[in-house]
């Protein structure tokens, strides 16, 4: 079965300071990865996504992410974070499903504040 | 509208009401989920459609009952329900196939049992 670890609940940073969030992953094949963020009272949106090729992933609002497979990691960074930045951000794994669809599945996700 | 709508985005209801969740896509995709989110947990998936048929049910409790009339609409109604069913339970849609996984996701309808 496939699961999501996120070991870091809450982080703090300055604005303008480097962010890496941290992310693994169990599955047994090639993984579908996701980050998803969600600000309050919110929906979660999707801030970038892996499913083969390049290791490096761009994303939207100057987010990356790298796919390492050795590590079965796949860790979010910004080089400089901005105070809208703050949110909740959300790593999974996803599975196409055998009737149709896709299965994803989350990890407890990490709360971000930015501290002026 | 555009993307994936829910209504209500707040509900309160007692333990002995009726009442259904609503959701609206408009992305022209055929597969819709719902997903609890309690805090301190992960998200939970607890239903799947895809082109209206359900495809997956995660051991969610009958109280919940999930309705799918065409690929644009999901909805899921409620009774008799627990106090520990207060959450924000959220929608999403993604293309059946080849959409690669990536989900769309509503804003959430938070749920408060009395």
């Amino acid at each position: 079965a496939q699961s999501v670890t996120q070991p870091d609940i809450h982080i703090t940073v300055s604005e303008g300071a480097s962010l890496e969030l941290r992310c693994n992953y169990s599955y047994g094949a090639t993984p579908y990865l996701f980050w998803y963020v969600q600000s309050p009272g919110q929906g979660l949106q999707l801030l970038l996504k892996y499913f083969s090729g390049d290791t490096l992933v761009q994303g939207i609002k100057g987010f990356e992410a790298e796919f390492k497979r050795s590590q079965s990691s796949f860790n979010l960074r910004k080089p400089s974070v901005h105070w809208s930045d703050a949110a909740e951000y959300f790593c999974a794994v996803g599975a196409e499903l055998t009737g149709g669809g896709n299965k994803l599945t989350f990890g407890t996700g990490t709360q971000l504040k930015v501290e002026l | 509208e555009t993307g994936v709508t829910q209504t209500p985005r707040h509900l309160v209801m007692g333990m002995t009401n009726k009442k259904s969740l609503k959701c609206e896509q408009h992305l022209g995709h055929n597969a819709m989920y719902w997903y609890k989110q309690s805090a301190k947990k992960p998200l939970e998936l607890m239903f799947v459609y895809s082109l209206e048929e359900r495809v997956e049910n995660n051991s969610v409790p009958s109280r919940f009952s999930p309705e799918c009339p065409n690929s644009s609409h999901l909805f899921l109604h409620l009774h008799t329900l627990q106090p520990e069913d207060s959450a924000l339970y959220l929608c999403a849609s993604s293309q059946e196939r080849g959409g690669l996984g990536e989900q769309f996701f509503g804003p959430g309808t938070r749920l408060t049992v009395l």
